[in-house]
């Protein structure tokens, strides 16, 4: 199983809105509504941010919002600040009843 | 207040085995998905297995498969990892975490397995 494609980084001032991708295929991303993402600052843990798409867990700001059209999901991020500045990751539910994680996406807040 | 502890990492030789717990409180463990997910040194999130809530259901990445076993003691609330013929492409802080089926809702600290001669 091939891990999904993210950009390798992402930028944005203060304030700004970001958006994340995160492509696969028919037999991942595009198959089911099952993406996730997640955030995680150096030397933590991640932490799930959005599930099923565009679900928010309790206690995730409403700044991130998850979406997904065919093979690619995205990760917007609005009203950018500085502790958003992290490492993200999708992940998918996949037809072999596996997960896969995209290869991590750096967010440097300007 | 949910916690999962991992423990067991350590070095080991190329070949070698070892067997990873993860121990859970401040949530009822028998009821929920649990995965464990590994990170290279420097590297990404790797997913590498998942179990249901009563044992009964697993799956592992194709790279581990055949190489570890993912099991739970829901009398104890641990998880367990048991891996064999390590490699030393498995060197990576492994995680455990609580979640559904298609998701990891929490996360523990991760405990390093180093695999070299």
């Amino acid at each position: 199983q091939s891990a999904l494609t993210q950009p390798a980084s992402v930028s944005g001032s203060p304030g700004q809105s970001i958006t994340i991708s995160c492509t696969g295929t028919s037999s991942d991303v595009g198959g089911y509504n099952y993406v996730s993402w997640y955030q995680q600052h150096p030397g933590k843990a991640p932490k799930l941010m959005t599930y099923e798409v565009s679900n928010r867990p309790s206690g995730v700001s409403n700044r991130f919002s998850g979406s997904k059209s065919g093979n690619t999901a995205s990760l917007t991020i609005s009203g950018l600040q500085a502790e958003d500045e992290a490492d993200y990751y999708c992940s998918s539910y996949t037809s072999s009843s596996t997960l896969v994680f995209g290869t991590g996406t750096k967010v440097t807040v300007l | 207040e949910v916690q999962l502890v991992e423990s067991g990492g350590g070095i080991v030789q190329p070949g070698g085995s070892l067997r990873l717990s993860c121990a859970a409180s401040g949530f009822t463990f028998s009821s929920y998905w649990m995965h464990w997910v590994r990170q290279a040194p420097g590297k990404g999130l790797v997913w590498v297995s998942r179990i249901n809530s009563d044992g009964s259901s697993t799956s592992h990445a194709d790279s581990v498969k055949g190489r570890f076993t993912i099991s739970r003691d829901n009398a104890k609330n641990t998880l367990y990892l048991q891996m064999n013929s390590l490699r030393a492409e498995d060197t990576a802080v492994y995680y455990c975490a609580r979640g559904g089926s298609t998701s990891c809702y929490g996360w523990g600290q991760g405990t390093l397995v180093t695999v070299s001669s």
